[in-house]
């Protein structure tokens, strides 16, 4: 199983929106409605942004969103903040097993 | 309040095997739906999925890992272990558990614990 696949930057101002994807197969994203999505800030553990593709737990801004067309689920953040700066991962179950993104590194300028 | 945390060798030899616990507190393995995760993350690196334990004993590993992965829990002490064989310097990570529900998604994470593998 290869993980599934995330632009390796992005970037934007603050104030803008910037959308993540996270592209994988119809055996994983394309066949099952469990996309979620982490926040990493250096040297801390990821924190739970969105999970099964749309939803967003307790305590986590409504500028953080969730979708998910065919084999493809995306991330947007819309009213960018500095402390948004961190990388993100997606993960995706599939059969009885969990796969993760490689990874995106989101700057804002 | 859920919590979780990891603990073990912070240096191991290659071929030696690694024995990490997660100890955590808030909830029950023995409640249906509750699931401890690992995952790891080599330094500049991705996160890669190790492992999950459900309520029911239920065991499921990495595809490419599982032949050097094994996992339990005692729930009597809410601890889940993780033990992993034949340790090579491509191990060298930092090692986190998590509280997992049955959709895949991890919404509590341990502080991680970083293991090196050096002769």
């Amino acid at each position: 199983q290869s993980a599934l696949t995330q632009p390796a930057s992005v970037s934007g101002s603050p104030g803008q929106s910037i959308t993540i994807s996270c592209t994988g197969t119809s055996s994983d994203v394309g066949g099952y409605n469990y996309v979620s999505w982490y926040q990493q800030h250096p040297g801390k553990a990821p924190k739970l942004m969105i999970y099964d593709v749309s939803n967003r737990p307790s305590g986590v801004s409504n500028r953080f969103s969730g979708s998910k067309s065919g084999n493809t689920a995306s991330l947007t953040i819309s009213g960018l903040q500095a402390e948004d700066e961190a990388d993100y991962y997606c993960s995706s179950y599939t059969s009885s097993s969990l796969l993760f993104g490689g990874g995106t590194k989101l700057t804002v300028l | 309040q859920v919590t979780l945390r990891e603990s073990g060798p912070a240096l191991v030899k290659p071929t030696q095997t690694l024995t990490l616990t997660c100890t955590f507190s808030g909830f029950s393995l023995s409640t249906s739906g509750m699931c401890v995760s690992w995952i790891r993350q080599p330094p500049g690196k991705a996160l890669e999925w190790l492992a999950l334990i459900d309520w029911d004993d239920d065991k499921y590993y990495s595809t490419s890992l599982k032949t050097r992965l094994t996992i339990s829990k005692d729930t009597s002490k809410n601890q889940v272990v993780l033990t992993m064989t034949n340790m090579d310097p491509v191990d060298t990570a930092t090692y986190y558990c998590a509280r997992i529900f049955v959709s895949g998604h991890m919404d509590v994470w341990g502080q991680g614990t970083t293991v090196t593998v050096s002769s």
